[in-house]
Formats: structure tokens, sequence, C-alpha cells
């Protein structure tokens, strides 16, 4: 089974600053990795995904995260801080599953950091 | 906007009622699945429908019903409501299964269970 956890439910930054968020990942098969954000009274925009292809994977609003096996990770990060970043991020990782001769793509989501943008 | 399209916005309810929730996916997408979304069990995974038929399931609750017509709209349905079905209930949809394909939501259907 898979599994996605969050480091810091709660991330706080200044306006310019650097943004990292942590994700850690565990799964016994090659992942498939995405980005969502939430605004408030949203649903989840996709910010980027990595499906093992190149592993620093750029989105958009100037996020990109780098996939780095050795260390199951997938931070996000974003080198300067916009007011407009402030919102809810989740990391999800996918896997096919093969079960009764069909497959589906089964995707679970991080608990969620909660990033907030200093003026 | 990701184009998956919910109806309502907000449902306000009593318990040991039943309600239908409304998704309609992105155009050309098959596949439509169904998360709950609240603060103490974060985001879970319902159910999953793909061109008609069901595909996967989570944690879905005996009380809860989905399916999915072959205009590719879906429903779910809640039946029996308790406090703790109080909620955002959102739909996403995906163009084949799932797997490498993102899914894309839409902005949920709030409701209050009073």
């Amino acid at each position: 089974a898979q599994s996605v956890t969050q480091l810091g439910s709660h991330v706080s930054v200044s306006e310019g600053a650097l943004v990292l968020l942590r994700c850690n990942y565990s799964s016994s098969v090659p992942p498939y990795l995405f980005w969502y954000v939430q605004y408030p009274n949203q649903g989840l925009q996709l910010l980027l995904k990595y499906t093992s292809a190149a592993t620093l994977v750029k989105g958009i609003n100037g996020f990109e995260a780098e996939f780095k096996k050795s260390e199951t990770s997938f931070h996000l990060t974003k080198p300067s801080a916009h007011m407009s970043d402030a919102a809810e991020y989740f990391c999800a990782v996918s896997v096919r599953i093969n079960a009764g001769g069909t497959s589906y793509g089964k995707l679970t989501f991080g608990q969620g950091t909660i990033l907030t943008v200093h003026p | 906007d990701s184009g998956v399209t919910q109806t309502p916005k907000h449902l306000i309810t009593a318990t040991g009622q039943r309600v239908t929730l409304r998704c309609s996916p992105r155009s050309g997408d098959l596949s439509v699945y169904w998360y709950q979304q609240s603060l103490d069990q974060g985001l879970q995974f319902l159910i999953q429908y793909y061109n008609g038929e069901e595909r996967a399931k989570g944690n879905i609750l005996e009380r809860f019903s989905a399916q999915q017509f072959p205009d590719l709209h879906s429903e779910l349905n809640l039946s029996s409501l308790e406090l703790g079905d109080s909620a955002l209930y959102f739909c996403a949809s995906s163009a084949g299964t799932g797997g490498s394909q993102p899914q894309h939501f839409g902005d949920g259907t709030r409701l209050s269970i009073l």
C-alpha cells in the first residue's frame, strides 16, 4: 500500500522568501506523484506532476518539485513567495492497481500543509 | 476553471435524510471519482467509475452509493445521514482509469447536517 507524509501541517514564510513544502512517500511500485493546491472554498488545482520523465518538474505559478527516489521525497519549492500563494497544499501518490482483470489508478493524498505568507 | 461541475454548492439537511450530489466531468473524461474532505479525516477516496462501470472502491459507507450515467455525469447518494457526514464532497475526473493521468477537481459540495 502507498502512503504520503507531509512534514509540517503549517508553514509560514515572508513575502519574497523561499517556499519549501516537504513530502515523503511510500510505495511498493514506481509511483506517480502530484502536488495540488486548494484555495479557500475551492476545489483542488493541479500544480505539477511527476510521471517518470525528468526528476525536476516545473509547474504553474513558479512552483517546482524534485523527485528523489533514494530519499522517497517529492518536496515542493518556489524561490520567492507571493501573497497569492497562501493556500493549502496537498502531495499525492498514485499507483496502478491490477485487480480482477481490470486496473485503475489509486490516488492517496497527504494531510495537507497550510502555507501562510506574511507581508 | 477545471471543467468539472458540481451541484449544489451547499446543502443543509437533517439527520436521517437522503441527499443526491451531482457531478459533470470535464469534456472527454471517462473516469469520475468521489472524495470526502473533513477536518479530522482529510481527503478520503470514496469510489471511482469509468465509462459507466464501478472501477474502484475506497472508504465508502454502505449508506452511500453512486452511479455514472450514459452521458458520463455521476451522482453520489447519501442516505440515513448522520452528523458525522458533514463534510466537503469533491468530484474529480480524468481521461483514463488513473495512474499517471492527473485528476481534475470540481469546487465541491459542502454538506451540513443539523
